[in-house]
């Protein structure tokens, strides 16, 4: 069963625009959501996260929003940087071992 | 290194051999992660280790996969007589605490990818 869902497997966007990376989820217990990014060879690493009494969380460039009537959630990055260039996973948590994954989609800047 | 080590970072076994794939977390680390991602599939959950609790083992897939993590540190995952629906990234993480409702970042090795031929 899928509970949390990247319906995008790929985005571009042009050097300096904004990439916004999106995830939905059907759980109504998770109430903690993560954002890692993923560059080839290389284990995923965490990006950034948001509690679900928050709204938005920003670090950076990169900006987590969460409507939870929606079960929506969204990464944007402005602007975008070709180091950017990865694949992105939404987890969702409603407890340490009930962490769950979407499938990631591929982002790709250009220059 | 400081971060988490996998080994193999790859592997080709033949149908019907039984595999072991290594996991070094971080130091200091108590709980550790297994997860694995078939092509085109999310990080599906395998197996969790928290300090010296019981296993929890509710993601392994068949009886075929088991794992163990001695002394609190290195773990092993094992999968007996692999079959080519086992082909996949197996992914271990480790965190600094666990437990439900905890809220922690996990750390990920580079994976192994098992190829079963």
């Amino acid at each position: 069963d899928q509970q949390v869902k990247q319906n995008s497997p790929s985005l571009s966007v042009q050097e300096g625009r904004i990439s916004i990376l999106n995830c939905d989820y059907t759980n109504s217990m998770f109430d903690y959501f993560l954002w890692y990014k993923k560059y080839p060879a290389e284990g995923p690493t965490f990006l950034i996260s948001i509690s679900s009494i928050k709204d938005k969380n920003e670090d950076g460039r990169f900006t987590v929003f969460l409507n939870k009537s929606a079960k929506h959630l969204s990464l944007h990055i402005v602007p975008s940087q070709p180091g950017d260039s990865a694949v992105y996973f939404c987890a969702a948590s409603a407890g340490i071992n009930d962490m769950r994954f979407g499938a990631g989609t591929r982002l790709t800047v250009k220059p | 290194g400081a971060g988490v080590s996998q080994s193999p970072s790859n592997k080709v076994t033949e149908k019907g051999k039984d595999v072991e794939l290594r996991c070094d977390p971080i130091s200091g680390h108590t709980a550790l992660y297994w997860y694995r991602q078939s092509l085109g599939q999310g990080l599906e959950f395998l197996i969790y280790f928290q300090g010296n609790s019981a296993p929890d083992k509710s993601g392994l897939p068949s009886d075929r996969f088991s794992a163990e993590r001695t002394g609190g540190s290195v773990s092993t995952l094992t999968i007996q007589r692999t079959q080519q629906e086992d082909s996949a990234v197996y992914l271990c993480a480790s965190s600094r605490v666990g437990g439900r409702g905890s809220k922690v970042i996990q750390y990920f090795g580079a994976g192994t990818r098992l190829s079963v031929l």
